[in-house]
């Protein structure tokens, strides 16, 4: 099975920053990486699919890149409502796996 | 609007089965394939299963593999979970989850809640 790492495991940072989390895959696969935003009690919601593409209705402070073994998800100036926790998944070949998670926390 | 409702979900005892059930609109079913991702308390999310818009191909983590099965009625626009044999570590939420093909689960229901209990 393919291993998801993500970093940080945990993130505080403040209203208007830009913040980067990094997903690492343990064998190459391609751009096949989504990444999902989850607050407590609420369903994830998709952000990412294809390493790059936006999801619709996503803003587009939001934003993906990588391929092969190693992406990123980049957040620019930071509101309230981004607070909450990332999530990497690999597509590439069953099963699919998700990262441990990204927790997002205002300093 | 695309919209997809868990049921079934409830508390059990080890060993036991339960059926969850994953109730699709706002899209043409049948033409999509579908996933079930499930999250225990406090922890990350965990792919479970997927089967595609015709039922013809299915999948299953390593966790739940041999236990639980997924189906589709697209006559009723419904998703299917069966789990068996139910251990407390399946204790957990499930989502059911649409993909829009190349891995893009676009859309998520709000999940249902299984807890596996003596």
């Amino acid at each position: 099975d393919i291993q998801m790492t993500q970093s940080p495991s945990s993130l505080s940072a403040s209203v208007g920053d830009r913040v980067t989390i990094t997903c690492r895959a343990s064998q190459g696969i391609s751009n096949s990486l989504a990444w999902f935003q989850q607050t407590p009690g609420k369903a994830p919601k998709s952000l990412i699919y294809a390493a790059s593409s936006l999801q619709s209705g996503v803003p587009s402070k939001f934003s993906g890149s990588g391929s092969g073994t190693d992406f990123t998800l980049t957040i620019s100036s930071l509101q309230p409502e981004d607070f909450a926790t990332y999530y990497c998944q690999q597509y590439d070949s069953y099963p699919y796996t998700f990262g441990q998670g990204t927790k997002l926390e205002n300093k | 609007q695309v919209q997809l409702v868990e049921s079934g979900g409830g508390v059990v005892q080890p060993g036991r089965s339960l059926r969850l059930s994953c109730a699709a609109s706002g899209f043409t079913f049948s033409l999509y394939g579908m996933h079930w991702v499930r999250q225990a308390p406090g922890k990350g999310l965990e792919w479970v299963s997927v089967i595609s818009y015709d039922g013809s191909n299915k999948y299953y983590g390593d966790s739940v593999k041999g236990r639980f099965t997924i189906s589709r009625d697209n006559s009723i626009n419904t998703l299917y979970l069966e789990t068996n044999s139910l251990r407390l570590e399946d204790t957990a939420v499930y989502f059911c989850a649409k993909e829009d093909g190349y891995g893009n689960f676009s859309n998520w229901g709000q999940g249902t809640l299984v807890t596996v209990s003596s």
